[in-house]
């Protein structure tokens, strides 16, 4: 089935500790994007990617890093830099980049708890 | 901010009952779009309403759209259990390469 898969499901860091959510998509998106939500609120844009080998930074990027190496793939690594990066953490997808105006499609996201 | 809000925060029904959703934005929009997300899951898009549209059917759902208020309302008729959810609005604003903004959400619950 077609569709966007994140893993871990759960991940457990300790702080000071980078760890690397991965994100992988079998619709041929062009886009992929990476999304935080905190209890609450509504999702908030950490980093997108318009194409492969490239990505632009959404309206959180500090302390977050991604890749995107492959169309398929948009691995999102949270640093020690981020303060407080326990978190869900949502990648989604796109046909196309910010000039498709139509629906985003969603992994079923991963929970991010620092101890 | 860009960002919609949606109105009211948490909803509590009896199935059966028709549940009213509302999000008002600021800036003008190229469409507006509702998400549904199931507690600890993914968002799931439901229905997608351009500018230039007043009103849209999808099943149970149906959401409406006034630019002149600019605001958009999501009905659900006949409600479920299985309806109980958050429900987010996402505006997609105008102008070149406008990214798509999220709301908080509204938490509905549908009582057996």
């Amino acid at each position: 089935d077609g569709g966007i898969t994140q893993s871990p499901k759960y991940l457990f860091r300790k702080e000071g500790q980078n760890v690397t959510l991965s994100c992988e998509q079998n619709l041929n998106h062009d886009a992929m994007y990476w999304y935080r939500q905190d209890p609450g609120q509504g999702l908030r844009l950490i980093y997108y990617s318009q194409i492969v080998n490239d990505f632009q930074k959404g309206d959180i990027a500090e302390g977050y890093s991604v890749s995107r190496e492959k169309k398929e793939s948009f691995p999102l690594t949270v640093t020690s830099a981020q303060k407080n990066p326990t978190a869900f953490y949502l990648c989604a997808s796109s046909p196309s980049g910010l000039a498709f105006t139509g629906e985003l499609f969603f992994g079923e996201g991963s929970r991010l708890t620092v101890l | 901010s860009q960002q919609g809000e949606e109105d009211p925060q948490a909803l509590s029904i009896q199935e059966g009952e028709n549940a009213t959703m509302n999000c008002s934005y600021k800036t003008s929009i190229n469409n507006l779009q509702w998400y549904r997300q199931n507690s600890g899951r993914g968002l799931v898009h439901l229905i997608l309403i351009r500018s230039n549209e007043r009103e849209k059917h999808s099943g149970r759902l149906r959401v409406t759209l006034d630019t002149s208020k600019k605001s958009s309302s999501l009905l659900i008729t006949a409600s479920r259990a299985a309806d109980t959810a958050s429900y987010f609005c996402a505006t997609r604003h105008t102008g070149a390469n406008s990214k798509l903004t999220f709301g908080k959400g509204i938490t509905l619950s549908v009582r057996p």
